[in-house]
């Protein structure tokens, strides 16, 4: 098994560029989260989905954010337009079906996101 | 709403020492409660966790937790440290169904065990 993919593992960008994070979940989960990791605020929940449904988007910071699960197999979080303290890690994260909601959550490697 | 708190940034301890990294939490309803590691540039993984039942939990890497419902705390703990046990470490809680599962994260913990 692969693990959690997200790509790109590195993004630079400018000020107003938009961001497109990519993450595809391990084969057989059907809850995926994403996280935002920075020293001032440690790691905060932005969004996650339940068999590709939103189920609480409250952690998304302001609606230049916004997240994507079209399949199963694929989420996306775009950043339109990017600022420069939405530089962080971007972590994804998956869980098993049949777990309840409460399983082991499978990290990906993240995406560090530098906006200068 | 549910919390936890990690109240020491770090912790250091001598290799073959036991180690407590500390953990309490604030939830209504029954906790869910995780131990989650993270080394330099990766991202976390999972060490244990407590649903229901023995209050003592044991995971990974010979990593234990103790449950204290009346303190409120939960205390991921080792007998004997070892250098590569150098990381962050993350508290987390889930309110269960009343949040839809949602984890919560602590501010992180850094255990630095030297030789």
């Amino acid at each position: 098994d692969a693990g959690v993919i997200q790509s790109p593992r590195h993004e630079v960008t400018e000020m107003g560029q938009e961001v497109t994070l990519r993450c595809k979940p391990i084969s057989g989960h059907n809850s995926l989260f994403w996280y935002r990791q920075t020293m001032m605020r440690g790691l905060e929940l932005l969004i996650y989905f339940n068999n590709n449904v939103p189920i609480d988007d409250s952690g998304m910071p302001e609606d230049r954010f916004s997240a994507k699960m079209p399949n199963a197999s694929f989420s996306t979080l775009k950043i339109q337009p990017s600022e420069p303290r939405d530089s962080a890690v971007y972590f994804c994260a998956s869980t098993p079906r049949g777990t309840g909601g409460l399983g082991e959550q499978y990290f990906g490697p993240g995406t560090r996101l530098t906006v200068t | 709403a549910q919390s936890v708190a990690q109240p020491e940034d770090q912790v250091n301890v001598a290799e073959g020492n036991p180690l407590t990294v500390k953990c309490t939490y604030s939830v209504s309803g029954n906790p869910y409660l995780f131990w989650y590691v993270q080394y330099p540039n990766r991202g976390l993984q999972f060490l244990l966790k407590y649903i229901t039942g023995d209050n003592l939990v044991k995971g990974s890497y010979g990593f234990e937790a103790e449950f204290n419902k009346s303190q409120t705390s939960f205390h991921l703990k080792k007998p004997s440290a070892l250098v590569s046990d150098s990381a962050l470490y993350f508290c987390a809680v889930s309110g269960g169904s009343n949040s839809g599962y949602a984890l919560n994260f602590g501010k992180g913990t850094s255990l630095l065990v030297t030789p």
